[in-house]
């Protein structure tokens, strides 16, 4: 079954509004959950590296403030794309790994399409 | 830099055709993770197979089979007598982590789209 839950699976908005996903390890605790982001019939790109308790570290070109996250806890990390224009629709889907030494690979979520009118 | 190509962008083959996906990866580290996931319509992303780089030995599940070849940088996955079932997206991915703490984002392949016709 899966081990990493994403939600919601699938929104659609108007231009300017504010936008959360989340993303929840099952069953285990995650230090480390990963955002990407995918553009149709596009690979996954790496967004940021989102570390529990502390700040997320962004890949280049990838605005901190347009694309707030939040891992307040071992399960949860939040995605929250801010003022959200056509530009950001996407398929935006996180992964989760085992605490440091569990020598797992990544559990990724089932994603979150986004569409932006 | 760390790079993954996946030179075929589309292939298509009829059921029970064996069917190849190259992946070639360029890294400077000694010690690295190679993967391959594989993304059906749905979107969700199914783990496949994880390799490190100490390990050259080829591996079948099933229907599946990986080649390591360090020696040409290359993660081929093959998929014997294909099914409908099998029509997805697979991407190469490759991380590096040098004290095997796997921990280190995934550098992706942009991906070949595998069509199988009944």
């Amino acid at each position: 079954g899966a081990v990493v839950s994403q939600h919601p699976s699938w929104v659609i908005c108007k231009s300017g509004t504010s936008v959360k996903i989340e993303c929840r390890s099952l069953d285990f605790q995650a230090t480390t959950m990963f955002w990407y982001r995918q553009f149709p019939k596009q690979s996954l790109m790496l967004m940021a590296t989102s570390n529990e308790g502390s700040k997320a570290t962004y890949e280049q070109g990838v605005e901190k403030d347009k694309f707030l996250i939040n891992h307040a806890s071992l399960t949860l990390s939040t995605l929250t794309v801010t003022s959200a224009h056509p530009e950001d629709s996407s398929f935006y889907i996180c992964s989760a790994v085992l605490t440091v030494y569990s020598n797992q690979p990544q559990h990724f979520g089932d994603g979150t399409r986004l569409s932006i009118l | 830099a760390q790079k993954v190509t996946q030179a075929q962008t589309e292939i298509s083959v009829v059921e029970k055709e064996d069917v190849t996906l190259d992946c070639v990866y360029e890294t400077r580290d000694t010690t690295y993770y190679l993967f391959w996931y594989k993304q059906p319509p749905s979107g969700e992303l199914v783990f496949l197979i994880r390799r490190n780089s100490f390990d050259e030995q080829n591996e079948i599940s099933g229907r599946y089979s990986w080649n390591f070849q360090k020696s040409t940088s290359s993660f081929n996955f093959t998929i014997t007598a294909s099914q409908v079932v099998d029509s997805a997206v697979y991407f190469c991915a490759l991380s590096e982590s040098a004290n095997a703490i796997n921990t280190d984002k995934l550098i992706f392949g942009t991906g070949t789209r595998l069509q199988v016709f009944p």
